[in-house]
C-alpha cells in the first residue's frame, strides 16, 4: 500500500530566506510524486511532479523538489521565500506498480507561514 | 479554457438528509476524482471515474456514492447525513486515467451538516 508523510504541521520562515517543506513516501514499486498548494477556501493547485528522470524537479512560482530514492523523500524547496507563499502545501504519491486507476494519496499537509 | 466547476460552493444540510454535489470537469477531461477534506483527516480519496466507470473507491461507507455521465460530468451523493460529513469536497479532473496527465482541482463544495 502507498502512503505519504509530511512530518511538520507548520513551517515558519522569514521572507527572503530559503524554505524546505518535507515529504517522505512509501510505495511498493516506483513512485509518481506531486506537490500541490492550497490557498484559503480554494481547491488545490498543482506545483510540480516527479515521474522519472532528473531527480531535481522545477515547478511553478520558483519552487523545486528533489527526489531521493534512498531516503524515500521528495522535499519541496525554494531559495527565497515570499510572503505570498504562505499557504497549505500537500505532498502526494501514486505507486506505478498499482493498477491503471489513478488514485493519488495525499499527505496531511504542511502550513507554510512566511513572515515579512 | 474553463476550469473544473463545482456546484454549489456552499451547502448547509440537516442530519439525516441527503445531498448531491456536482462537478463539471475541464472540457475533454474524462477522468474525475473526488476527495473529502477535513481538518482532522486531511484529504481522503472517495472515488474515481473514467468514461462513466468507477475505477477506484476509497474507504468510505456505502452512504457515499457517485456517478459519471457521458459528458464526463460527475455527481456524488451522500445519504443519511451525519455531523461528521461536514467537510470540503473537492473534485479533480484529468485528461486520462493516469497521473502523468496531472489533476486539476475545482474550488470545492463546503458542506456543513447541522
Amino acid at each position: 500500500a502507498q502512503s505519504v508523510a509530511q512530518p511538520e504541521d507548520q513551517v515558519n520562515v522569514a521572507e527572503g530566506n530559503p524554505l524546505t517543506v518535507k515529504c517522505t513516501y512509501s510505495v511498493s514499486g516506483n513512485p509518481y510524486l506531486f506537490w500541490y498548494v492550497q490557498y484559503p477556501n480554494r481547491g488545490l493547485q498543482f506545483l510540480l511532479k516527479y515521474i522519472t528522470g532528473d531527480n531535481l524537479v522545477k515547478g511553478s512560482y520558483g519552487f523545486e523538489a528533489e527526489f531521493n530514492k534512498s531516503q524515500t523523500s521528495f522535499h519541496l524547496k525554494k531559495p527565497s521565500a515570499l510572503v505570498s507563499d504562505s499557504a497549505l502545501y500537500f505532498c502526494a504519491v501514486r505507486d506505478k506498480a498499482e493498477s491503471s486507476a489513478s488514485k493519488i494519496i495525499f499527505g496531511s499537509g504542511t502550513r507554510l507561514s512566511i513572515r515579512p | 479554457k474553463a476550469g473544473v466547476t463545482q456546484t454549489p460552493r456552499y451547502l448547509i444540510k440537516t442530519r439525516g438528509q441527503q445531498v448531491t454535489l456536482s462537478c463539471s470537469p475541464i472540457s475533454g477531461h474524462r477522468s474525475v476524482s473526488w476527495y473529502q477534506q477535513t481538518p482532522g483527516q486531511g484529504l481522503q480519496f472517495l472515488f474515481e471515474y473514467f468514461s462513466e466507470t468507477q475505477r477506484n473507491k476509497g474507504n468510505f461507507p456505502g452512504r457515499f456514492s457517485g456517478r459519471q455521465f457521458s459528458n464526463s460530468r460527475s455527481e456524488m451523493n451522500v445519504s443519511t447525513l451525519e455531523l461528521g460529513d461536514s467537510a470540503l469536497y473537492l473534485c479533480a479532473s484529468s485528461l486520462r486515467d493516469s497521473p502523468l496527465w496531472g489533476y486539476t482541482f475545482g474550488s470545492g463544495t463546503r458542506l456543513t451538516v447541522v
